[in-house]
Protein backbone atom coordinates (compact mmCIF):
# COMPACT_ATOMS: atom_id res chain seq x y z
CA UNK A 1 0.00 0.00 0.00
CA UNK A 2 1.71 3.22 -1.51
CA UNK A 3 0.81 5.81 1.40
CA UNK A 4 2.06 8.88 -0.39
CA UNK A 5 1.87 8.99 -4.39
CA UNK A 6 4.65 10.92 -5.98
CA UNK A 7 4.75 11.94 -9.64
CA UNK A 8 6.10 12.03 -12.41
CA UNK A 9 8.89 9.38 -12.20
CA UNK A 10 11.06 11.52 -14.55
CA UNK A 11 11.11 15.29 -15.94
CA UNK A 12 13.04 16.90 -18.34
CA UNK A 13 13.49 20.52 -18.31
CA UNK A 14 15.74 22.95 -20.24
CA UNK A 15 17.38 25.70 -17.72
CA UNK A 16 15.72 28.16 -16.28
CA UNK A 17 12.80 26.18 -16.71
CA UNK A 18 10.45 25.30 -13.36
CA UNK A 19 10.19 21.81 -13.06
CA UNK A 20 7.20 20.85 -10.55
CA UNK A 21 7.27 17.28 -8.27
CA UNK A 22 3.55 16.22 -6.85
CA UNK A 23 2.96 14.40 -4.04
CA UNK A 24 -0.75 13.01 -2.54
CA UNK A 25 -1.29 11.52 0.83
CA UNK A 26 -4.38 9.47 2.32
CA UNK A 27 -3.33 9.04 6.06
CA UNK A 28 -4.83 12.80 7.48
CA UNK A 29 -2.63 11.60 10.59
CA UNK A 30 0.72 13.16 9.10
CA UNK A 31 1.99 16.33 10.00
CA UNK A 32 5.26 16.93 8.98
CA UNK A 33 6.26 17.12 4.77
CA UNK A 34 10.06 16.92 4.08
CA UNK A 35 11.41 16.71 0.34
CA UNK A 36 14.78 14.89 0.12
CA UNK A 37 17.48 15.32 -3.07
CA UNK A 38 19.77 12.14 -4.16
CA UNK A 39 22.54 13.05 -6.27
CA UNK A 40 24.32 9.58 -8.25
CA UNK A 41 26.25 7.39 -5.93
CA UNK A 42 25.32 9.57 -2.63
CA UNK A 43 22.20 9.28 0.01
CA UNK A 44 19.26 11.34 0.36
CA UNK A 45 19.83 14.56 2.05
CA UNK A 46 16.81 16.84 3.33
CA UNK A 47 16.39 19.66 1.17
CA UNK A 48 13.32 21.32 2.75
CA UNK A 49 9.99 20.52 5.06
CA UNK A 50 7.24 21.85 5.51
CA UNK A 51 4.20 21.72 8.51
CA UNK A 52 0.24 21.41 6.94
CA UNK A 53 -0.49 24.76 9.12
CA UNK A 54 1.24 26.79 6.13
CA UNK A 55 0.22 26.64 2.34
CA UNK A 56 4.02 27.63 1.10
CA UNK A 57 7.59 27.65 2.30
CA UNK A 58 10.42 29.00 0.43
CA UNK A 59 14.18 28.55 0.29
CA UNK A 60 16.02 29.47 -2.29
CA UNK A 61 14.82 28.27 -5.44
CA UNK A 62 12.99 25.93 -3.89
CA UNK A 63 9.08 25.97 -2.53
CA UNK A 64 6.85 23.86 -0.91
CA UNK A 65 3.49 24.45 -2.03
CA UNK A 66 0.96 22.39 0.71
CA UNK A 67 -2.83 21.82 0.02
CA UNK A 68 -4.58 20.28 3.09
CA UNK A 69 -7.76 19.65 2.10
CA UNK A 70 -6.88 17.85 -1.10
CA UNK A 71 -4.20 16.50 0.47
CA UNK A 72 -1.49 17.67 -2.26
CA UNK A 73 1.61 18.74 -1.79
CA UNK A 74 4.09 19.86 -4.54
CA UNK A 75 7.60 21.05 -4.94
CA UNK A 76 8.83 23.64 -7.52
CA UNK A 77 12.12 24.38 -8.78
CA UNK A 78 12.32 28.29 -9.93
CA UNK A 79 15.39 28.74 -12.75
CA UNK A 80 16.33 25.22 -12.63
CA UNK A 81 20.06 24.39 -13.38
CA UNK A 82 21.62 21.93 -14.20
CA UNK A 83 23.18 21.35 -10.97
CA UNK A 84 19.79 20.33 -10.20
CA UNK A 85 19.84 17.32 -11.47
CA UNK A 86 19.37 14.91 -9.23
CA UNK A 87 15.71 12.19 -7.59
CA UNK A 88 13.90 13.88 -5.63
CA UNK A 89 11.92 11.91 -2.86
CA UNK A 90 8.80 13.27 -0.97
CA UNK A 91 7.60 12.09 2.21
CA UNK A 92 5.36 12.21 4.73
CA UNK A 93 5.64 11.85 8.91
CA UNK A 94 3.26 10.95 11.56
CA UNK A 95 4.02 10.31 15.32
CA UNK A 96 3.40 6.87 15.83
CA UNK A 97 4.03 5.52 19.64
CA UNK A 98 6.70 8.37 20.31
CA UNK A 99 8.55 7.56 17.42
CA UNK A 100 7.88 10.35 13.92
CA UNK A 101 7.44 7.56 11.36
CA UNK A 102 8.44 8.95 8.08
CA UNK A 103 6.89 7.62 4.69
CA UNK A 104 8.87 7.93 1.35
CA UNK A 105 7.14 8.33 -2.00
CA UNK A 106 8.75 6.37 -5.13
CA UNK A 107 10.79 9.61 -6.43
CA UNK A 108 11.13 11.78 -9.71
CA UNK A 109 14.33 11.87 -11.47
CA UNK A 110 15.24 15.26 -12.52
CA UNK A 111 17.21 15.90 -15.38
CA UNK A 112 18.10 19.76 -16.32
CA UNK A 113 19.21 20.42 -19.77
CA UNK A 114 21.41 23.14 -20.10
CA UNK B 1 32.65 15.33 10.04
CA UNK B 2 31.85 12.23 9.29
CA UNK B 3 27.92 11.97 9.50
CA UNK B 4 26.60 8.67 8.87
CA UNK B 5 29.19 5.90 7.17
CA UNK B 6 28.11 2.50 5.97
CA UNK B 7 30.94 -0.24 5.31
CA UNK B 8 31.11 -1.60 2.79
CA UNK B 9 30.68 0.35 -0.28
CA UNK B 10 29.90 -2.58 -2.34
CA UNK B 11 29.37 -6.66 -2.15
CA UNK B 12 28.52 -9.68 -4.52
CA UNK B 13 27.54 -12.53 -2.40
CA UNK B 14 26.34 -15.67 -4.21
CA UNK B 15 22.61 -17.28 -3.54
CA UNK B 16 23.00 -18.87 0.03
CA UNK B 17 25.64 -16.91 1.21
CA UNK B 18 25.23 -14.56 4.56
CA UNK B 19 26.87 -11.02 5.64
CA UNK B 20 26.61 -8.69 7.83
CA UNK B 21 26.09 -4.67 6.93
CA UNK B 22 27.55 -1.59 8.93
CA UNK B 23 26.50 1.82 10.11
CA UNK B 24 28.34 3.96 12.05
CA UNK B 25 27.17 7.59 13.11
CA UNK B 26 29.20 10.28 15.06
CA UNK B 27 25.85 12.45 15.70
CA UNK B 28 24.97 10.98 18.64
CA UNK B 29 21.44 10.23 17.62
CA UNK B 30 19.05 8.24 18.92
CA UNK B 31 17.26 7.07 16.07
CA UNK B 32 19.18 4.56 13.12
CA UNK B 33 17.30 3.25 9.85
CA UNK B 34 17.90 0.59 7.43
CA UNK B 35 16.18 1.32 3.96
CA UNK B 36 16.44 -0.84 0.85
CA UNK B 37 16.32 1.54 -2.48
CA UNK B 38 14.86 -0.33 -6.02
CA UNK B 39 14.28 1.13 -8.58
CA UNK B 40 10.73 2.75 -8.89
CA UNK B 41 10.09 1.66 -5.54
CA UNK B 42 11.84 4.63 -3.19
CA UNK B 43 12.64 4.25 -0.36
CA UNK B 44 11.55 0.95 1.46
CA UNK B 45 11.83 0.49 5.87
CA UNK B 46 13.20 -2.58 6.38
CA UNK B 47 14.38 -2.07 10.23
CA UNK B 48 14.83 0.74 13.21
CA UNK B 49 15.49 1.35 16.25
CA UNK B 50 14.55 4.15 18.83
CA UNK B 51 17.65 3.31 20.92
CA UNK B 52 20.46 1.46 22.08
CA UNK B 53 19.06 -2.22 22.48
CA UNK B 54 15.68 -1.67 21.29
CA UNK B 55 15.00 -3.12 16.98
CA UNK B 56 11.75 -2.84 15.26
CA UNK B 57 10.18 -4.24 12.20
CA UNK B 58 9.67 -1.86 9.19
CA UNK B 59 8.10 -2.13 6.25
CA UNK B 60 10.11 -5.29 4.39
CA UNK B 61 11.60 -6.88 7.17
CA UNK B 62 11.49 -10.37 5.90
CA UNK B 63 15.21 -11.69 4.98
CA UNK B 64 17.08 -9.40 7.53
CA UNK B 65 18.06 -9.38 11.43
CA UNK B 66 19.24 -6.32 13.06
CA UNK B 67 21.05 -5.25 16.03
CA UNK B 68 22.16 -2.00 18.22
CA UNK B 69 24.34 -3.07 20.85
CA UNK B 70 25.95 0.51 21.25
CA UNK B 71 24.27 3.36 20.01
CA UNK B 72 26.41 4.99 17.70
CA UNK B 73 26.38 1.48 15.49
CA UNK B 74 23.54 -0.25 13.38
CA UNK B 75 23.87 -3.73 11.82
CA UNK B 76 21.44 -5.35 8.96
CA UNK B 77 22.19 -9.12 8.23
CA UNK B 78 21.36 -11.46 6.10
CA UNK B 79 21.45 -14.58 6.80
CA UNK B 80 20.78 -16.89 3.61
CA UNK B 81 21.07 -13.96 0.68
CA UNK B 82 18.61 -14.38 -1.96
CA UNK B 83 18.67 -12.52 -5.63
CA UNK B 84 15.20 -10.74 -4.91
CA UNK B 85 17.33 -8.57 -2.01
CA UNK B 86 19.76 -7.51 -4.40
CA UNK B 87 19.29 -3.38 -4.06
CA UNK B 88 20.87 -0.37 -2.72
CA UNK B 89 20.88 -0.11 0.93
CA UNK B 90 21.01 3.40 3.06
CA UNK B 91 20.86 3.72 6.59
CA UNK B 92 20.18 6.49 8.42
CA UNK B 93 19.90 8.46 11.60
CA UNK B 94 17.76 10.91 13.27
CA UNK B 95 17.31 12.74 16.32
CA UNK B 96 13.33 14.74 16.89
CA UNK B 97 13.32 18.15 18.05
CA UNK B 98 10.24 20.19 18.20
CA UNK B 99 9.41 21.55 14.62
CA UNK B 100 11.88 19.97 12.95
CA UNK B 101 10.34 16.59 13.53
CA UNK B 102 12.58 13.94 11.76
CA UNK B 103 15.04 15.10 10.08
CA UNK B 104 16.98 11.82 8.59
CA UNK B 105 20.77 11.97 7.37
CA UNK B 106 21.67 9.56 5.50
CA UNK B 107 24.91 7.49 4.32
CA UNK B 108 26.56 6.73 1.17
CA UNK B 109 24.74 3.34 0.77
CA UNK B 110 25.58 -0.37 -0.02
CA UNK B 111 25.29 -1.96 -3.45
CA UNK B 112 24.55 -5.43 -3.11
CA UNK B 113 24.43 -8.10 -6.00
CA UNK B 114 23.21 -11.40 -4.55
CA UNK B 115 24.10 -13.79 -7.44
Amino acid sequence: QQQVKQSPQSLIVQKGGIPIINCAYENTAFDYFPWYQQFPGKGPALLIAIRPDVSEKKEGRFTISFNKSAKQFSLHIMDSQPGDSATYFCAAGRDSGGYQKVTFGTGTKLQVIP
Amino acid sequence: NAGVTQTPKFRVLKTGQSMTLLCAQDMNHEYMYWYRQDPGMGLRLIHYSVGEGTTAKGEVPDGYNVSRLKKQNFLLGLESAAPSQTSVYFCASSYVEGVAKNIQYFGAGTRLSVL
